[in-house]
């Protein structure tokens, strides 16, 4: 099982609604979590993260964040074509570790 | 404030031929990263810098080499390189002293190994 697991798409939704992005980690003491942004040919951006149980809200994004079903989400409300990218998802353990751990990512594409 | 900055964007390398990715933050990290980035692998850590004077090894290290110069630059080298380091390379750095741990990336380096 790896580490950090995202389905790898393509996730395909019209401009307007809602794209979910899930990931699952393995690692249960993970205390950090993140999703980064990448365009094709780009580096990764951050976009939000998240160190609690509950939502994190930020502008059309949300973040989910469930540590007993070791599940993390991103909503991307209103998606626009701007939004299609890869979306990553990474886990670090915390407590000053560096052993960030990414997934694949998801390729989301918004059609207009 | 230029963030994470890498040189060079492109580089052809033929097998066994060595060189130095820099890189450079001016946000006053105590971290650094290298990541090699392959098409469905994600990104893998290679090396990185907890602070100025220490390295470590990360998921893949084999085949390169790290100096952590002072407090902003850190640099990764092929010593002899292969076709299987062809890669995106990127940096990052954080700062670890408090959560959430965000880790901030460079442009990155296209790297070819033929």
């Amino acid at each position: 099982q790896k580490e950090v697991e995202q389905n790898s798409g393509p996730l395909s939704v019209p401009e307007g609604a809602i794209a979910s992005l899930n990931c699952t980690y393995s690692d249960r003491v993970s205390q950090s979590f993140f999703w980064y942004r990448q365009y094709s040919g780009k580096s990764p951006e951050l976009i939000m993260s998240i160190y609690s149980n509950g939502d994190k809200e930020d502008g059309r994004f949300t973040a989910q964040l469930n540590k007993a079903s070791q599940y993390v989400s991103l909503l991307i409300r209103d998606s626009q074509p701007s939004d299609s990218a890869t979306y990553l998802c990474a886990v670090n353990p915390g407590g000053g570790n560096n052993d960030m751990r990414f997934g694949a990512g998801t390729r989301l594409t918004v059609k207009p | 404030n230029a963030g994470v900055t890498q040189t060079p964007k492109f580089q052809v390398l033929k097998t066994g031929q060595s060189m130095t990715l820099q890189c450079a933050q001016d946000m006053n990290h105590n971290s650094m990263y290298w990541y090699r980035q392959d098409p469905g692998m994600g990104l893998r850590l290679i090396y990185y810098s907890a602070s100025e004077g220490t390295t470590d090894k990360g998921e893949v290290p084999n085949g390169y080499n790290v100096s952590r110069l002072n407090k902003r630059e850190f640099s990764l080298r092929l010593e002899s390189a292969a076709p299987s380091q062809t890669s995106v390379y990127f940096c990052a750095s954080s700062e670890l002293r408090a959560a959430p741990y965000e880790q901030y990336f460079g442009p990155g380096t296209r790297l070819t190994v033929t």
